[in-house]
Parts: structure tokens; C-alpha cells; sequence
């Protein structure tokens, strides 16, 4: 069954680096989307994307965030200038479609900024 | 604003039916999911309710009232596997945005 990867499972990071986390999707979807959830926290939306735009965003996903699909698989976030508040799981979700597509979402990135 | 509610906590035993309710008020609705998830997992997708009524997928059962902003998932037969949390979300906005509850923390003993 296909399934939506990650990479890295866990990056530790030192505050004010740059990072860049890694999804590859299912291949035939095409609505794309990043999560955040704090350890103990509830999982929150960051950001979809279609059609190589930003489709909406929430108030977390300020100017430090970036997403890119730099090819035909991949899809990146990038976090320009760590905090010690970015640290959390980021997964990664795609769907097929907009509307009523289910979100399936990859195994999550660690991020922890030290 | 949105807001989803669910209860933090509940306990049942191997073998029993349990019910999680989820209420919820968000500005557009697009349908809601339930998800499952186990510590430090991913979620892994559920059910799925847009119309009103009950869904029902092998041992998990999924209702939708719109009208009165509610949904429960039903488990039956319940396993010890499915110790988990289980996030209700509803999915708003023209960029398919999910909002989650905090997420029910189920414990299943024997």
C-alpha cells in the first residue's frame, strides 16, 4: 500500500540554523500538506499546497517557513532561523483531492532546536 | 474561531463497546475525520462522515449530526491494541485545512 515518507525521522538542531524537512508523497495525489504537534499538544495545521502554490496557511507559518516542491516527488519545508519553540513532530500529508480526500499523513519529523 | 472538543481521558475493557464523542463549532464545514494515534505515530485515518448518519467500517462506527455539531466513533469488540488516542478533525476552508481536537486518550484493560 503506498504510504507518504519522511526524512529525517529526527533532526536536532542548534536555535537560529536553518532546516529543511523532507516528505515524498503518495505519488498520484496532489493536495500536500504540513503539521506541526508539540509534544503533549494537539496536532495543529501549517500549511497546504496545489498546483505549486500555497493554498492557505495558518498564523503559525510566518516568514521563517517555506514549503517547495522542488520535483516531481518531493515536498519540502523549510524553517529559516530555528527557535526553541519550533520543537515538535512535523508530519507531512497528502490526499488526492481537495474537497473530500483523506489526508494521509507520513511517519513525522523530530524536530528538536536546542 | 474553531473549536473541537473531546474528552481527554477514557477507560473501558477488552472485549466492550466504548463511544468518543466529539462536538465541534468551526466556520465551514467540509466533513470530519476520526484518526487514531499511537504514541510518537503518525495519524492513521479512521473513518470519514459529510452527510448525516452512521458509517460503519468492521469494528468502527462513525456518526455525523451536523445540525447539532457532533460526531461520536464507536469501537466494538475492543482490543487491547487499541490503547491509542483517537483525534477528531473536521476539515474547513477552500485550502483543506484540518482542525483537531486535543484527542481522547483511550485505555483498554483487560
Amino acid at each position: 500500500e503506498p504510504e507518504v515518507t519522511q526524512t529525517p525521522s529526527h533532526q536536532v538542531t542548534q536555535m537560529g540554523q536553518e532546516v529543511i524537512l523532507r516528505c515524498v508523497p503518495i505519488s498520484n495525489h496532489l493536495y500536500f500538506y504540513w503539521y506541526r504537534q508539540i509534544l503533549g499538544q494537539k496536532v495543529e495545521f501549517l500549511v497546504s499546497f496545489y498546483n505549486n502554490e500555497i493554498s492557505e496557511k495558518s498564523e503559525i507559518f510566518d516568514d521563517q517557513f517555506s514549503v517547495e516542491r522542488p520535483d516531481g516527488s518531493n515536498f519540502t519545508l523549510k524553517i529559516r532561523s530555528t527557535k526553541l519553540e519550533d520543537s515538535a513532530m512535523y508530519f507531512c500529508a497528502s490526499s488526492t483531492d481537495r474537497s473530500t480526500g483523506t489526508q494521509y499523513f507520513g511517519p513525522g519529523t523530530r524536530l528538536t532546536v536546542l | 474561531g474553531q473549536n473541537i472538543d473531546q474528552p481527554t481521558e477514557m477507560t473501558a475493557t477488552e472485549g466492550a463497546i466504548v463511544q468518543i464523542n466529539c462536538t465541534y463549532q468551526t466556520s465551514g464545514f467540509n466533513g470530519l475525520f476520526w484518526y487514531q494515534q499511537h504514541a510518537g505515530e503518525a495519524p492513521t485515518f479512521l473513518s470519514y462522515n459529510v452527510l448525516d448518519g452512521l458509517e460503519e467500517k468492521g469494528r468502527f462506527s462513525s456518526f455525523l449530526s451536523r445540525s447539532k455539531g457532533y460526531s461520536y466513533l464507536l469501537l466494538k469488540e475492543l482490543q487491547m491494541k487499541d490503547s491509542a488516542s483517537y483525534l477528531c478533525a473536521v476539515l474547513t476552508g477552500g485550502g483543506n485545512k484540518l482542525t483537531f481536537g486535543t484527542g481522547t486518550q483511550l485505555k483498554v484493560e483487560l
